[in-house]
C-alpha cells in the first residue's frame, strides 16, 4: 500500500541557514510525489512535484526537493531559510485507483517548520 | 481569480445537528474532494467526485454525504454531528484525476461539535 512518512514533527532553523524537511515514501510502481505548504489559517498550497526525469525538482518560493529512488526519499530543501517560510509542510504521494492512471493524494502527517530571526 | 471557495470559515454545532459545508471552484476542474485535517494525522480523504453526477467514498466517509449537481459545486453534508467530527475541513479541486496533477485547496472550515 502507498504511504508517506514525515519523521520529524518539527524542524527549527535559524534565518539564513539551509533547511531540510524529510519525507520517505512507499509505493508500488513509479512514484508521483508532491510537497504542499500550509500557512496559519490557510489552505494548502502546491510547492512542487516529482513526476520523472531530473532528481532535483525546483518549485515555488525558492524551494527544491531531491528525489532519491534508492533511499525512497523526497526531501524538501532551501539554501537560505526566511522567517516567512515558517509553516506546516506536507509531503504527499499520488495513489492510483484500481491500478489505473487516475490518482488521489495520500498525505504525510506534516512537519512544522519554525525559522527564527 | 477566486480558485476554491469554502463557506463558512468557522462553525460550532451541537451534537445531533446537521449542516452543509459549501465548496465552489471557478477553474472548471473535473475532480473535487473533501479532506479533514486532524492534529498529527495529516489530511484524510472523506469523499470525492470525478465529475458532475459522480461521487464516491474516500478513506473516512462515515457520517458525511456529498453530491455534485454541477461542475462548480461540491457540498459536504454532516447528517448528525458528533464530537468526533470536530476538525478542519478542506475542499480541493484539480484539473483531472491524473497521477501527476496537483490539487488546489480552499481556506478551510473549522468545525467544532459540542
Amino acid at each position: 500500500a502507498q504511504s508517506v512518512a514525515q519523521p520529524e514533527d518539527q524542524v527549527n532553523v535559524a534565518e539564513g541557514n539551509p533547511l531540510t524537511v524529510k519525507c520517505t515514501y512507499s509505493v508500488s510502481g513509479n512514484p508521483y510525489l508532491f510537497w504542499y505548504v500550509q500557512y496559519p489559517n490557510r489552505g494548502l498550497q502546491f510547492l512542487l512535484k516529482y513526476i520523472t526525469g531530473d532528481n532535483l525538482v525546483k518549485g515555488s518560493y525558492g524551494f527544491e526537493a531531491e528525489f532519491n529512488k534508492s533511499q525512497t526519499s523526497f526531501h524538501l530543501k532551501k539554501p537560505s531559510a526566511l522567517v516567512s517560510d515558517s509553516a506546516l509542510y506536507f509531503c504527499a504521494v499520488s495513489r492510483p485507483f484500481y491500478g489505473g492512471s487516475q490518482g488521489n493524494l495520500i498525505f504525510g502527517k506534516g512537519t512544522k517548520l519554525s525559522v527564527k530571526p | 481569480n477566486a480558485g476554491v471557495t469554502q463557506t463558512p470559515k468557522f462553525q460550532v454545532l451541537k451534537t445531533g445537528q446537521s449542516m452543509t459545508l459549501q465548496c465552489a471552484q471557478d477553474m472548471n476542474h473535473e475532480y473535487m474532494s473533501w479532506y479533514r485535517q486532524d492534529p498529527g494525522m495529516g489530511l484524510r480523504l472523506i469523499h470525492y467526485s470525478v465529475g458532475a453526477g459522480i461521487t464516491d467514498q474516500g478513506e473516512v466517509p462515515n457520517g458525511y454525504n456529498v453530491s455534485r449537481s454541477t461542475t462548480e459545486d461540491f457540498p459536504l453534508r454532516l447528517l448528525s454531528a458528533a464530537p468526533s467530527q470536530t476538525s478542519v475541513y478542506f475542499c480541493a479541486s484539480s484539473r483531472d484525476r491524473g497521477l501527476s496533477t496537483e490539487a488546489f485547496f480552499g481556506q478551510g472550515t473549522r468545525l467544532t461539535v459540542v
